[in-house]
């Protein structure tokens, strides 16, 4: 049981190129989420899912896309890198249901850098 | 729109001490989870402690114990006995009953020192 996985631990762009973070668990959780975390802001919500084929987005989702074809997977896709997403991203997952506790878990974060 | 404030961006306290964390939050709900996530140097997300609302009487976890006042909208953590490997970051989050989304507080940079 690995858990969520995240990959690659760190990276490095420059401005205008495209990349994927990835996102994996092995838990059969139905909800996934990206944050970012800014110095002095906390974590904040880019995108979720609560199953394969349902996303939608957070509160700050512009600059990024994500699919969810698979429970396993969900991958965050920056088209045109921006200095301005230069941050470290968390992935967590989570069983879904409103009216009951599921703890999240997270995975251990990619640093990106955008020259 | 829920909002969750950490007023204090750096605190210190000494090995063996107790210090205090402060967490304030805003809602319309009733009904909400509340925790408390520590960040070590090494940046993986921990959960520390977690209050339901409807529950009245204050979490507690080993050294870490929280004050929840409902109707002043507070959420404190308290950490006793603090030891060296309690420095981190730490962050007070948010979560509504009918949804998996965190919010987050902008977290409290904590050193304990020897």
């Amino acid at each position: 049981n690995a858990g969520v996985t995240q990959t690659p631990k760190f990276q490095v762009l420059k401005t205008g190129q495209s990349m994927t973070l990835q996102c994996a668990q092995d838990m059969n959780h139905e909800y996934m989420s990206w944050y970012r975390q800014d110095p002095g802001m906390g974590l904040r919500l880019i995108h979720y899912s609560v199953g394969a084929g349902i996303t939608d987005q957070g509160e700050v989702p512009n600059g990024y896309n994500v699919s969810r074809s698979t429970t396993e997977d969900f991958p965050l896709r920056l088209l045109s890198a921006a200095p301005s997403q230069t941050s470290v991203y968390f992935c967590a997952s989570s069983y879904s249901g409103g009216g009951r506790y599921n703890e999240q878990f997270f995975g251990p974060g990619t640093r990106l850098t955008v020259l | 729109a829920q909002t969750v404030t950490q007023s204090q961006p750096e605190m210190s306290v000494q090995e063996a001490e107790t210090v205090t964390l402060s967490c304030t939050y805003d809602t319309s709900e009733n009904n909400y989870y509340l925790f408390w996530y520590k960040q070590p140097p090494s940046r993986q997300m921990i959960l520390v402690i977690r209050q339901e609302a409807y529950k009245q009487q204050n979490a507690t976890e080993n050294r870490f114990s929280v004050n929840f006042q409902k109707a002043a909208k507070s959420f404190s953590l308290k950490i006793s006995d603090s030891q060296l490997g309690d420095t981190a970051m730490y962050f007070c989050a948010y979560q509504s009953y009918n949804t998996d989304k965190l919010i987050f507080g902008t977290g409290t940079r904590l050193q304990v020192f020897p």
